[in-house]
């Protein structure tokens, strides 16, 4: 069964220094999207791609937060410089584009972040 | 803007009992879905069911099933027969039907499951 692979699944590090997660989503499927969960509340969308293009980062925090999907297939999410509020689980989820469908996104298991 | 409330941080229930799980949401908009995801302890979090809110019935997925109650802004999750393996954190997430596809998850209930 196809699933949406995420790494690493954990990593620790101190503020400051740069961060990158790594997502490969379901084969043929054009939309990806970047959530922060962080501990004891839901996901939020940080960013969310189709095909290569951004279509949402509009809770990104982009003095820090960079994503990039350039070949249109896997993606990476850095975070330079870490800070202690980044600590969190880091989702990224998959789902095809079909007009005709509600396209049910797929998650990976996750990369959860601590920052010291 | 879109809002989801899920009141229940955590809730339990005896191995074989029934469970309702309830949710509500804030919105302008006419079409959209809704959703019920579960993510186990250390493991990716998974569709339990959907409902479109064009649909009157209700959605039914086996054991679970959801009491949708659009003018109401409603959502609630019934789990039969609970079972060790329904322990979980359970989402309620709203979806628009236009625009983008993001998903507007509450804070989430904690399931526990006794034997």
């Amino acid at each position: 069964e196809a699933e949406v692979a995420q790494s690493p699944r954990y990593k620790i590090t101190e503020k400051s220094q740069a961060v990158a997660f790594w997502c490969d989503p379901i084969s043929g499927h054009a939309t990806l999207y970047w959530y922060r969960q962080i501990l004891g509340q839901g996901p939020e969308l940080l960013v969310q791609f189709q095909d290569e293009s951004v279509v949402d980062d509009s809770q990104l925090p982009k003095d820090r937060f960079s994503a990039e999907r350039l070949k249109g297939v896997d993606s990476t999410l850095k975070i330079q410089p870490a800070e202690l509020g980044d600590s969190a689980m880091y989702l990224c989820a998959s789902s095809s584009f079909d007009m005709s469908s509600y396209n049910e996104q797929f998650f990976g298991p996750g990369t959860r972040l601590t920052v010291l | 803007a879109q809002t989801v409330t899920q009141s229940q941080p955590e809730m339990s229930v005896q191995e074989a009992e029934t469970v309702t799980l309830s949710c509500t949401y804030d919105t302008s908009e006419s079409d959209y879905y809704l959703f019920w995801y579960k993510q186990p302890p250390s493991r990716q979090m998974i569709l339990v069911i959907r409902q479109e809110a064009y649909k009157q019935q209700n959605a039914t997925e086996n054991r679970f099933s959801v009491n949708f109650q659009k003018a109401a802004k409603s959502f609630s999750l019934k789990i039969s027969d609970s079972q060790l393996g329904d322990a979980a954190m359970y989402f309620c997430a709203y979806r628009s039907a236009l625009g983008s596809y993001k998903l507007i998850f509450g804070s989430g209930t904690r399931l526990l499951v006794r034997p």
